[in-house]
């Protein structure tokens, strides 16, 4: 059974760092094909898809918020880190994990967001 | 650049059946994509993915009245005997050249 839960702080001060931590169970991150993805979501907006680092240590990130993210692995513990730099009001968002099945199939290549957490709402205010 | 689109909302009746659509931009049209759903106040979760061909799998439990088609660079959810739980968010999402995208959701109202 796969089970995710996001982690962190609830309030956090404008151009500070937040830090968000995904620990999860039921799979192994350094297991081939398999990825953990962040996505967020503004109060009564869209989803919105952040970064996503690989069984192999690939990371990928959003290219409009590239300058300001890190993501990071501990196999180990089972978790994955997001760090996210300077943030801003328009941040206040509740962050999402999932976990993520890559494979090929038919020619063609595939990354299912299968399983997600439950999130976590981060508000960014003075 | 990729990008889905969905319409904000739709809306059915109670027992009747709704068809969303999600539309990829032009160059991308052989995309396959997945659906979620979210329902208030929850996380979103997996439907099923779709392919160009229309083809489709879905995700652990997902009821037999959750189905996926395609058409040209439209990719389709079609719920049937639709039910009060059904009124949620819906998602579509791909992935390629490195980047995962979301469209903007649509509102499905069961009336």
């Amino acid at each position: 059974q796969i089970t995710l839960m996001e982690s962190g702080p609830t309030l956090v001060k404008p151009t500070q760092t937040l830090t968000l931590t995904c620990t999860f169970s039921g799979f192994s991150l350094s297991t081939s094909g398999v990825a953990v993805g962040w996505i967020r979501q503004p109060p009564g907006k869209a989803l919105e898809w952040l970064a996503v680092i690989y069984w192999d240590d690939d990371k990928r990130y959003s290219p409009s918020l590239k300058s300001r993210l890190t993501i990071t692995k501990d196999t180990s513990k089972n978790q994955v880190v997001l760090t996210m730099t300077n943030l801003d009001p328009v941040d206040t968002a509740t962050y999402f994990c999932a976990h993520t099945d890559c494979y090929d199939s038919d020619a063609f290549y595939y990354e299912i967001l299968d399983f997600w957490g439950q999130g976590t709402l981060v508000t960014v205010s003075s | 650049q990729l990008v889905l689109t969905q319409s904000p909302s739709a809306s059915a009746s109670l027992g009747a059946s709704v068809k969303l659509t999600c539309s990829l931009n032009s160059g991308h049209s052989d995309y396959a994509i997945a659906w979620h759903q979210q329902q208030p106040q929850k996380g979103p979760r997996y439907l099923m993915k779709v392919n160009i061909d229309g083809s489709h799998t879905k995700g652990d439990g997902i009821p037999d009245r959750f189905s996926g088609s395609s058409s040209g660079a439209e990719r389709y959810l079609t719920i049937s005997s639709l039910q009060s739980e059904d009124e949620a968010d819906y998602y579509c999402q791909t992935w390629g050249n490195g980047i995962w995208v979301f469209g903007g959701g649509t509102k499905l109202t069961v009336l």
